[in-house]
């Protein structure tokens, strides 16, 4: 399968834990995203990163999620000391250099109880 | 930033018959509308997209249309079949960072 890797699928944990998601993008694709889903709404774009460099964050990333790229392949996504209100779908998209064209994962599921 | 409206929230049709969706956008420089089918709990897939310079685009039975003066995108299905029941969002863009629709769920009876 070339598509958009992610895991865990999914994740259940408890309120304060700290969790971190992993994502490979397709390869030779340069762009990753980070969206956020939940229940009833579209993805909401949090993170993006050209190769390595981490070029844009959305105001929904607090200083609580941290998400990186260290060699401009596979991306980490960790959330601190997680609140209920994390909770939702964390959807990795990847995509080409020049291209608008935004190919989804199957996106990990975060409960926080 | 870009602001998309997705109408309606729900549809529901006759297998057969034909679905309509219309999305609004606010940002005169976006260039690039996706849209994307999203089963339960599965990734949200690319079904059709049309750039600017566009005004109408077909593949089979979905297609698409773009009125940049309105600033608003339709996604028309035909003959709608049971497997096309689904959510479906519209987006927009002028680079690389998307913004969605809140989603239409679409429901075909048998």
């Amino acid at each position: 399968d070339t598509g958009v890797s992610q895991n865990p699928r999914h994740k259940i944990t408890k309120r304060g834990q700290n969790v971190t998601f992993r994502c490979d993008p397709i390869s030779e694709h340069n762009r990753l995203y980070w969206y956020r889903q939940t229940l009833g709404q579209g993805p909401e774009f949090l993170t993006y990163f050209q190769n390595e460099a981490q070029l844009e964050k959305s105001r929904l990333l607090s200083d609580r999620f941290s998400a990186e790229r260290p060699k401009g392949s596979f991306s980490t996504l960790e959330i601190q000391r997680t609140e209920q209100g994390d909770s939702a779908m964390y959807l990795c998209a990847s995509s080409r250099d020049g291209g608008n064209t935004i190919y989804f994962g199957e996106g990990s599921w975060l409960t926080v109880v | 930033g870009e602001n998309v409206e997705q109408h309606p929230s729900t549809l529901s049709v006759q297998e057969g018959d034909s679905a309509v969706i219309k999305c609004t956008y606010s940002d005169s420089a976006s260039n690039y509308f996706p849209w994307y089918k999203q089963e339960l709990g599965k990734r949200p897939q690319l079904i059709i997209d049309i750039r600017s310079n566009v005004g109408e685009k077909k593949d089979q039975r979905i297609a698409v249309t773009l009125n940049k003066t309105a600033k608003h995108f339709s996604l028309h299905i035909t003959e709608t079949q049971p497997e096309d029941s689904a959510v479906y969002f519209c987006a927009a863009t002028n680079d690389y960072k998307l913004s969605f629709g809140a989603g239409t769920t679409v429901t075909v009876r048998a």
